[in-house]
């Protein structure tokens, strides 16, 4: 039982440049977050989803898509990256409100915008 | 929303003496709080969590204490060892109909042995 699975784990990317952080989830968790960590600070929301289809956005959106296809996948994708997005992304997941509060993080992917 | 904030952003402490670490949150409506602990290079963790019908609950040499009327929560840490050195986080969240966890700035948690 894998978890949360993210990839990759660390990528260096030049201005400008597009990408997809990829989570995948095994626990048949409904709710999946995702997640940036800046030096020194809390964890910003940047979106999240509640099922297959459905995305929203968090506190920090911009910059940033998702799509949500699959109960186990949510993609963050990055278009145009600018060096304000050199940040680490956790993606994270919950089974649902009522059964339990629980939210389970991946081990995070190290990303630097030069 | 919902508003955390947590202090101190940096605590020493010799091994085997408590550590104390207290947030604040601004949404009454909030009713679970979790802590996570998260280690050099890893995701955040949960170690404990207590809901708003609780006033204490412990696990071992970790506890965590919420005062609704003040909206405050704190972790306590007994004896502590080097291995409880690490980040912690508090977060706040409503149950039903509250998707979203709002997260404190975290207090680095240093055991000197």
């Amino acid at each position: 039982n894998a978890g949360v699975t993210q990839t990759p784990k660390f990528r260096i990317l030049k201005i400008g440049q597009s990408m997809t952080l990829q989570c995948t989830q095994d626990m048949n968790h409904n709710y999946m977050y995702w997640y940036r960590q800046d030096p020194g600070m809390g964890l910003k929301l940047i979106y999240y989803s509640v099922g297959a289809g459905i995305t929203d956005k968090g506190e920090v959106p911009n910059g940033y898509n998702v799509s949500r296809s699959t109960t186990e996948d949510f993609p963050l994708r990055l278009e145009l990256a600018a060096p304000s997005q050199t940040s680490v992304y956790f993606c994270a997941t919950r089974r649902d409100l009522v059964s339990g509060n629980t939210i389970y993080f991946g081990e995070g992917s190290w990303l630097t915008v030069v | 929303g919902e508003n955390v904030e947590q202090h101190p952003s940096t605590l020493s402490v010799q091994e085997g003496d408590s550590a104390v670490i207290k947030c604040t949150y601004s949404d009454s409506a909030s009713n679970y709080f979790p802590w996570y602990k998260q280690e050099l290079g890893k995701g955040p963790q949960l170690i404990i969590d207590i809901r708003s019908n609780v006033g204490e609950k412990k696990d071992q040499r970790i506890a965590v204490t919420l005062n609704k009327t003040a909206k405050h929560f704190s972790l306590h840490i007994t004896e502590t060892q080097p291995e409880d050195s690490a980040v912690y986080f508090c977060a706040a969240t409503g149950n039903f109909g509250n998707e979203k966890l709002t997260f404190g700035t975290g207090t680095r948690l240093t055991i000197i042995p």
